[in-house]
């Protein structure tokens, strides 16, 4: 069974561009999380999607944004971008349904670089 | 709101030696207990859970952990630790209120000497 398939898996762009981040979960997965992780803040939640929905967001601004399609497959999107946002962003898989302890699964991550 | 306390930043055992990373979580009820360990560049790989029943869970790679309510703890041990055990630990919790939505603590690196 394949894992959590993320790309790119590196990425660099400029200040006030903008950047789509994708995430393919395990075959059956319907929840899809993200992740980011800095040096300087560590592991913070950025939002989690069931069911093409947007089920749980964390404390980042409106510049990041996300959505799930139909197969389960996410994409998050990070507008205007700032030298703040160079971190691995990981996205995570589980089966979902609406209870928490679902086994999550990581990818290997995005690490984007902002200049 | 749910929080988690990794008092070690760094720990430093010799091969063989015994090991025993520390986790202290703040969260009002019973809370999902998770230990990841990530490998430089790598993304998170789950080690072990609770989610309830017994409080001593045993993981992958001979990792086990105890959960401690009175102590708000969930303690990762292993009797005996292996070079390639080298990497950073994460402790994080979760909750049926927060969805899949899991908190993290900001990590042990363990460095293991020969």
């Amino acid at each position: 069974k394949a894992g959590v398939t993320q790309t790119p898996r590196y990425l660099i762009k400029t200040r006030g561009q903008q950047v789509t981040l994708s995430c393919s979960p395990i075959s059956g997965h319907r929840s899809v999380s993200w992740y980011q992780q800095t040096p300087g803040q560590g592991l913070q939640f950025l939002f989690e999607y069931f069911s093409e929905t947007q089920r749980n967001k964390g404390n980042f601004p409106g510049r990041f944004s996300g959505r799930q399609f139909s197969n389960s497959r996410s994409e998050m999107n990070v507008s205007t971008l700032e030298l703040g946002d160079s971190a691995l962003y990981l996205c995570a898989s589980s089966r979902g349904g609406g209870k928490t302890g679902n086994e999550q699964f990581f990818g290997p991550g995005t690490r984007l670089t902002v200049l | 709101a749910q929080s988690v306390t990794q008092p070690d930043i760094h720990i430093t055992v010799s091969e063989g030696a015994s090991l025993e990373l520390r986790c202290n979580y703040s969260y009002g009820a019973t809370p999902y207990l998770f230990w990841y360990v990530q490998s430089p560049g790598q993304g998170l790989q789950l080690l072990l859970k609770y989610f309830s029943g017994d409080t001593l869970v045993q993981g992958i790679k001979g990792f086990e952990a105890e959960f401690k309510r009175s102590q708000s703890s969930f303690n990762l041990r292993k009797p005996s630790v292996h070079w390639s055990d080298a990497a950073e630990y994460f402790c994080a919790v979760g909750a049926l209120e927060y969805g899949n939505k899991l908190v993290f603590g900001a990590g042990t690196i363990l460095r293991v000497k020969s």
